[in-house]
């Protein structure tokens, strides 16, 4: 089956750069996107098709692809960003999520 | 806008079924597929499936296969997810999830119900 690999932690200072990345096998072929979760909340869609920013979320939110490797890039990181981050794809009509990354803002 | 409401947290026994309900609102119920979701404790998000409201035609993520149920009821803009033979492994938060585009290829979901937890507990 296919599976998504994502460190489980990245630190960023405020105001500094954020990278996360999702490895899997073709990934840039299955449109991946990116979800923001914070406790108890509901997951919040900030990238979808490989690079496209939906509606409402801010533009320091962006993505982009490299053969096997989606990431997701936050610019200028601010506290309200710190929360978990999974990347998700398509593949065989079923649609596979990533582990997850804890984003820490120190 | 948008909005998916979902049914309170419930308690089961080993064993049992567990019905969760999503009311839609705001939008075409039948223009776009309704996905199901679920989230153990600690845990990444994990597909179980979808469900067209327009012809009822489903598809479920293999794991879930022969326990799980989704249906719809067109009447009153309601999608139901129906999982049996609960294991204490089920205990989760299950969220319905709705995609920005109508097409069957369609996996980015922008509008999610507020979820529901599913204790599973002798």
């Amino acid at each position: 089956s296919y599976e998504l690999t994502q460190p489980p932690s990245v630190s960023v200072s405020p105001g500094q750069t954020a990278s996360i990345t999702c490895s899997g096998d073709k990934l840039g072929d299955k449109f991946p996107s990116w979800y923001q979760q914070k406790p108890g909340q509901s997951p919040v869609l900030v990238i979808y098709h490989n690079v496209k920013r939906p509606s409402g979320i801010p533009e320091r939110f962006s993505g982009s692809d490299s053969g096997n490797t989606a990431t997701l890039t936050i610019s200028g990181t601010q506290a309200m960003d710190e929360a978990d981050y999974y990347c998700q794809a398509w593949d065989s009509n079923t649609v596979i999520f990533g582990g997850g990354t804890k984003l820490t803002v120190l | 806008q948008v909005q998916l409401m979902q049914s309170g947290a419930d308690v089961k026994k080993p064993g049992a079924s567990v019905t969760v309900s999503c009311k839609a609102s705001g939008y075409s119920f039948t223009g776009f597929y309704m996905h199901w979701v679920r989230q153990a404790p600690g845990q990444g998000p994990e597909w179980m499936g979808w469900i067209n409201p327009k012809s009822g035609d489903t598809k479920y993520a293999q794991k879930f296969q022969g326990r799980v149920t989704m249906t719809r009821d067109t009447s009153t803009d309601t999608a139901y997810m129906d999982l049996s033979s609960l294991t204490s492994g089920d205990t989760a938060v299950y969220f319905c999830a709705r995609p920005l585009c109508s097409s069957i290829r369609c996996h980015w979901f922008d509008s999610w119900g507020q979820g529901t937890l599913v204790t599973v507990s002798s």
